[in-house]
Formats: structure tokens, sequence, C-alpha cells
């Protein structure tokens, strides 16, 4: 049962674009919501959170949208860099389990020069 | 600010043997959970501990089990080793007080099981 989705594998886009990576969910009570930024054989970085009591946080390039009717959200990076490219995973949190993320299973972002 | 340390970086052993990855959070925080990454299952949920009590637990069998000390370090154990054990094992680390905080995570500790 996968309660968090990233449905797309892989993503290409030109440099200085936009790229969006989308994410869906299925536990309505998933109240917290982050993306993160990987490379091979390394830990996740911190990009971006949202709360469930908000519809969208910025942040420099980076942009989160939570749409709760649809269980869905989106990572906006704009514009993008060749530096991007990286995987990047959404993750949900249950309210009171801190500790806890369920992640998504990831989207591999390649930005082209 | 240091961040999160995790050792070994890599590990290799064998069908059968115990093995134990360590990790150091970052100063302050006293909450630690562990993951496990592999290519099928991708990025899934270990334990979590906090103040040296379990306080959250994945679906994995009780060969994992894990511990925290008195300085929020934490061990993770993993026994009886198989094959399908091989996989990155991440830790990360947050004040654990609030349940809108980011996790910070370590580096990994790559395990191949031979």
């Amino acid at each position: 049962d996968q309660q968090v989705k990233q449905n797309s594998p892989s993503l290409s886009v030109q440099e200085g674009r936009i790229s969006i990576l989308n994410c869906d969910y299925t536990n309505s009570m998933f109240d917290y919501f982050l993306w993160y930024k990987k490379y091979p054989a390394e830990g996740p970085t911190f990009l971006i959170s949202i709360s469930s009591i908000k519809d969208k946080n910025e942040d420099g390039r980076f942009t989160v949208f939570l749409n709760k009717s649809a269980k869905h959200l989106s990572l906006h990076i704009v514009p993008s860099q060749p530096g991007d490219s990286a995987v990047y995973f959404c993750a949900a949190r249950n309210s009171g389990n801190t500790g806890k993320l369920i992640f998504g299973q990831g989207t591999t972002l390649q930005v082209k020069p | 600010k240091a961040g999160v340390t995790q050792t070994p970086r890599y590990l290799i052993k064998t069908r059968g043997q115990q093995v134990t990855l360590s990790c150091s959070p970052i100063s302050g925080h006293r909450s630690v959970s562990w993951y496990q990454q592999t290519p099928g299952q991708g990025l899934q949920f270990l334990f979590e501990y906090f103040s040296e009590t379990q306080r959250n637990k994945g679906n994995f069998p009780g060969r994992f089990s894990g511990r925290q000390f008195s300085n929020s370090r934490s061990e993770m154990n993993v026994s009886t080793l198989e094959l399908g054990d091989s996989a990155l094992y991440l830790c990360a680390s947050s004040l654990g007080s609030s349940t809108n905080e980011k996790l910070f995570f370590g580096s990994g500790t790559q395990l191949s099981v031979l």
C-alpha cells in the first residue's frame, strides 16, 4: 500500500525553464509534506516543506503547492539549473509522528544545459 | 554546526553475520530516525528514538533493532544478515518536539551482504 506516489520516474527539462515534479498521497491524516533532493550514495537534503494549513510555500527558486482536496502536491523549480539534476523525493508525515516520514519512490530530474 | 554523522561509510558482510551502524545527530537534536533505501523499495522508515526510547517503529522484522544513548547518539543493529539487507542505511535527526520539523539526514552507511 503505497501512501505517497510519484508517478513520473524521470523528468528532463531545458536549463532556464520550469521543472514541475508531482506527488500524490492517499492518507488524509498526513498534515506535513516535505521535498528532498538526493544524489546517489548520499543522504537526502531538505529543500522545502508545507503544512496542510497552507496551499503554497515559496523559498527562492522553489515553490511547493498543496491541493488537499485532490491529495496532490507539486514542486516547481524556476528557473531550472543543471545543478538541480538529482533525484527528488516527496515525503509526508502523519500528525504526531515526528521522525516517521513516508517517502514517494522519487523522480529523477535532468536539467540540460 | 556539524551535520549528522554516520559511521562507517561502507560495510561488507556475509550472510548470517550481524552488523552495528552508528549515528551521531546534530548537536541539540534529541530525535534520531533510521531509514533503509533499496532500489526496489525506496526509502523506508525503520524506527525512531527520542530520549533513549523507541517512539515509533516501521514494518521490519525483529532482526533490525536500535538504541539511543543519553547523548542522543544512536546505533542500529541487524542480526543474521540476509542478502536482501544490502542497502543504504540512513540516519536522520531532528529536535523531536514538533511535527512541523524537517529531518536532517546523514550521508548513510552502504551495507553490502555477500
